[in-house]
């Protein structure tokens, strides 16, 4: 069955800090993963996708994440946080393109401290 | 329209009445889902329906949930005889591939007094 195991309920960070956010996975199968960010009051939004090709993916507002197979991590990092990164951020797994289920996280609460 | 859309966004009701909530998924999206976020915790998966096929309902917490799709267009989550820990917001998904980017709506936000 797979799981996903988000580290830290709650991150701080300064601003221009690195962000680093962790997301370890269990899968039988090689998996899909995924990073999405909820803003206040909104739903999700896809930041980035892992699904099989390059191990270091690139997404929206300069983040990014490496999927690293013998650690079933897929953590997200940013060089250097911003005032508007403050949210919170959801990974996901799903077992690739066979499959119509995705299992979320817990989520990680990012604040940004001026 | 360009999104998937959820209505109502805010619910208020009294503990034990039927509440219904709505999903419009963006069109030509086969999968669509319902997950259950509660204050402060992730998203907990309800249900999901791809096309024809019997929907996965392993994630529904008890059977006062239940959720109906037609077609590949609107759902509608039903939750009868509601409790106060039902009080939630409902988030709704849709996708047009297995594995593909789950586009979400604004969410429901339900609150059982």
């Amino acid at each position: 069955a797979q799981s996903v195991t988000q580290l830290g309920s709650h991150v701080s960070v300064s601003e221009g800090a690195l962000v680093l956010l962790r997301c370890n996975y269990s899968s039988s199968v090689p998996p899909y993963l995924f990073w999405y960010v909820q803003y206040p009051n909104q739903g999700l939004q896809l930041l980035l996708k892992y699904t099989s090709a390059a191990t270091l993916v690139k997404g929206i507002n300069g983040f990014e994440a490496e999927f690293k197979k013998s650690e079933t991590s897929f953590h997200l990092t940013k060089p250097s946080a911003h005032m508007s990164d403050a949210a919170e951020y959801f990974c996901a797994v799903s077992e690739g393109s066979g499959t119509y289920k995705y299992i979320f996280g817990t989520g990680t609460r990012l604040k940004v401290l001026a | 329209g360009a999104g998937v859309s959820q209505s109502p966004s805010n619910k208020v009701t009294e503990k034990g009445k039927d509440v219904e909530l709505r999903c419009d998924p963006i069109s030509g999206h086969t999968a669509l889902y319902w997950y259950r976020q509660r204050l402060g915790q992730g998203l907990e998966f309800l249900i999901y329906f791809q096309g024809n096929s019997a929907p996965d309902k392993s994630g529904l917490p008890s059977d006062r949930f239940s959720a109906e799709r037609t077609g590949e267009s609107v759902s509608t989550l039903t939750i009868q005889r509601t409790q106060q820990e039902d009080s939630a917001v409902y988030l709704c998904a849709s996708t047009f591939k297995a594995g593909g980017e789950l586009f979400f709506g604004e969410g429901s936000r339900l609150t059982v007094l």
